[in-house]
């Protein structure tokens, strides 16, 4: 069992470049969501989905673009990258039903240089 | 705006030690609240999730109890281990939102 899976693990952009980061998770979780993660400041969330075809901002969507067209992917672009988007970006899924939820399960992560 | 905080930030000690990890949040009204354990380099890894129903969970050496009156939340380490050294992160899910605001995070060293 795969759980999320995240790639690539190490990626460098230079300023202006373009690039997608894949996300996809094998447990059938209706709800996927992207997360940024800078040192000393928490976990910051960019986009989540709710189900295929259903995406919405989080917190820090600026500069990202998602798109949802399966259960099972959830990418994340970003357009053209800037220094400000150098960070840790963690994937993660979680089964969410009425009047219940699981715990929420992540990705190892990618980190993200812009230079 | 909800917000959530652990303090302290970091926290040495000596193996064998019984641990309290503190959380607190500033709304009430949440849906559930997770711990979570992330060592370093690696993704977030969910330790305990407590349903605003519920008082408390437990696993294994772990116990985490929740007061949504005074918004907080404890998670406690029973004889800590080396191991346990990482990063501990609360988050809570936001009744209503689908989304979790998450802690800055305390971390842990235990020393041999």
């Amino acid at each position: 069992n795969a759980g999320v899976t995240q790639t690539p693990k190490f990626r460098i952009l230079k300023i202006g470049q373009s690039m997608t980061l894949q996300c996809t998770q094998d447990m059938n979780h209706n709800y996927m969501y992207w997360y940024r993660q800078d040192p000393g400041m928490g976990l910051k969330l960019i986009y989540y989905s709710v189900g295929a075809g259903i995406t919405d901002k989080g917190e820090v969507p600026n500069g990202y673009n998602v798109s949802r067209s399966t259960t099972e992917d959830f990418p994340l672009r970003l357009e053209l990258a800037a220094p400000s988007q150098t960070s840790v970006y963690f994937c993660a899924s979680s089964l969410i039903q009425r009047y219940s939820s699981e715990r929420l399960f992540f990705g190892s992560g990618t980190q993200l240089s812009v230079l | 705006k909800q917000e959530v905080t652990q303090i302290p930030a970091a926290l040495s000690v000596p193996e064998g030690e019984n641990l309290v990890l503190n959380c607190s949040f500033t709304d009430s009204a949440i849906y559930n609240l997770q711990w979570f354990r992330q060592d370093p380099g690696k993704g977030l890894t969910s330790l305990l999730l407590i349903q605003s129903s519920q008082r408390e969970q437990t696993s294994g050496r772990l116990n985490a109890s929740l007061d949504k009156s005074s918004g907080r939340s404890t998670l406690y380490i029973a004889a800590s281990q080396p191991g346990d050294s990482a990063t501990y992160l609360c988050a809570v899910a936001q009744g209503g939102s689908e989304k979790l605001v998450f802690g800055k995070g305390m971390k842990l060293t235990v020393n041999p």
